[in-house]
């Protein structure tokens, strides 16, 4: 196990509500990652948060929105859900220090959307 | 960050060494070399990382070829539980970036007993 934890494990959702997700990161660790994968792909990289705020995003729409809070818990929310949406949305959690950084990832959110 | 290529699926009996390859012809010196396996629903899992020297831990060995355009990652005895997606992956190392770890399909490893 990582340390890094994330809640729901399960999520359904009707489209159109809106989500959110939450992620704990490991110890020591002051970066979080999200990330969005669907069935049968790689995880995408939707955002990265630092010192609380938005620090790189992907191609994802800005209905993707996220918050980090002092104790470097995150969370990803999305509005809006469309059917798409639906997938394992993964926290990843990493130190933003000189050199190479590995991430740890938690075990998922597997979102729903019907 | 540079594109990596990967066998879609391999094959290795428990106990052997696995062997798995990735080309990453357009890599540049500044860029490193990770390696993160995904067993099936659950979240990747760091393995090892390199920039040209090869390196080994716990888990894995990584071997970087001297024009560090391709790389193989070991699991020296394999075990049912190696059976995963891995994925290989090749970004800098920055310190105000985003961390960003680009995807590809991965191979899928199959231990078999």
């Amino acid at each position: 196990e990582t340390g890094v934890t994330q809640s729901p494990t399960h999520l359904i959702k009707t489209r159109g509500q809106q989500v959110t997700l939450r992620c704990s990161s490991q110890s020591g660790h002051n970066t979080v990652s999200w990330y969005q994968q669907a069935l049968g792909q790689g995880p995408q990289f939707i955002f990265q948060y630092y010192r609380e705020e938005e620090n790189g995003r992907g191609n994802f729409p800005p209905r993707f929105s996220g918050l980090q809070f002092p104790n470097y818990s995150s969370e990803l929310n999305v509005n809006a859900l469309e059917l798409d949406d639906s997938a394992l949305y993964l926290c990843a959690s990493s130190s933003l220090r000189e050199g190479p950084r590995e991430q740890y990832f938690g075990p998922g959110t597997r979102l729903t959307v019907t | 960050d540079a594109k990596t290529t990967q066998p879609t699926s391999m094959d290795c009996a428990e106990g052997r060494a696995a062997n798995l390859p990735c080309n990453h012809s357009t890599i540049s010196g500044n860029e490193y070399v990770y390696w993160y396996r995904q067993i099936h629903s659950q979240g990747p899992q760091y393995i090892i990382h390199g920039l040209k020297n090869n390196e080994t831990n716990e888990m894995a060995s990584l071997i970087i070829t001297e024009d560090r355009k391709s790389s193989t990652l070991i699991l020296p005895h394999a075990t049912l539980r190696d059976t995963a997606v891995y994925y290989c992956i090749v970004r800098v190392a920055e310190i105000q970036g985003a961390q960003k770890l680009v995807f590809g399909q991965g191979t899928r490893l199959t231990i078999n007993p």
